[in-house]
């Protein structure tokens, strides 16, 4: 089946550690997508990438950082400058063209021990 | 910068009951409008996509409507079942979008 693979599910984090996340998808999309939800709040988008090798700042980048090595890979870098990383993280791809939805993996979950 | 507000923040009904959702937007400019929905520790299904020049877009007992004159889009659900709970989140834009806060929607037996 095609479709968004992101892991791990769950995820602890320990002061001053970078953490990566995992987003994979098979379904041949040019477009990929990072967002972070919190509770009561809609998503917010932390990075994208239109292309491989290509990617730009959404609206909350500051304390992560991302790549596009492969059309089907881009990982997400929680660093140790993110103060509030504990959220929920969903990964989304798209074929890139506007009148085509966004598709979305199952999430992974952040916490801080 | 575009603003998407959905209201009400939580609804209950009961079995069967039509109900709609509301989402509006700042800037009358929005791209594309769409409705996901997302189950509890989930992540988002694409229900509907309505595209700019679109005013409505139906999918079996959903329908979405956009109006950018007044900001605004509805969905609504005809004979709500138990299983259409969770939430519904409004989404504007084109490639990048920007999300509402959702709707928690319960429906129950």
């Amino acid at each position: 089946d095609g479709g968004i693979t992101q892991s791990p599910k769950y995820l602890f984090r320990k002061e001053g550690q970078n953490v990566t996340l995992s987003c994979e998808q098979n379904l041949n999309h040019d477009a990929m997508y990072w967002y972070r939800q919190d509770p009561g709040q809609g998503l917010r988008l932390i990075y994208y990438s239109q292309i491989v090798n290509d990617f730009q700042k959404g609206d909350i980048a500051e304390g992560y950082s991302v790549s596009r090595e492969k059309k089907e890979s881009f990982p997400l870098t929680v660093t140790s400058a993110q103060k509030n990383p504990t959220a929920f993280y969903l990964c989304a791809s798209g074929p890139g063209v506007s009148n085509q939805p966004q598709h979305f993996g199952d999430g992974t979950r952040l916490s801080i021990l | 910068k575009q603003e998407v507000t959905q209201i009400p923040a939580a609804l209950s009904v009961p079995e069967g009951e039509n109900l709609v959702l509301n989402c509006s937007f700042t800037d009358s400019a929005i791209y594309n409008l769409q409705w996901f929905r997302q189950d509890p520790g989930k992540g988002l299904t694409s229900l509907l996509l309505i595209q700019s020049s679109q005013r409505e877009q139906t999918s079996g007992r959903l329908n979405a409507s956009l109006d950018k004159s007044s900001g605004r889009s509805t969905l609504y659900i005809a004979a709500s079942q138990p299983g259409d709970s969770a939430t519904y989140l409004c989404a504007g834009g084109g490639n990048k979008l920007t999300f509402g806060t959702g709707t928690q929607l319960k429906v129950e037996l």
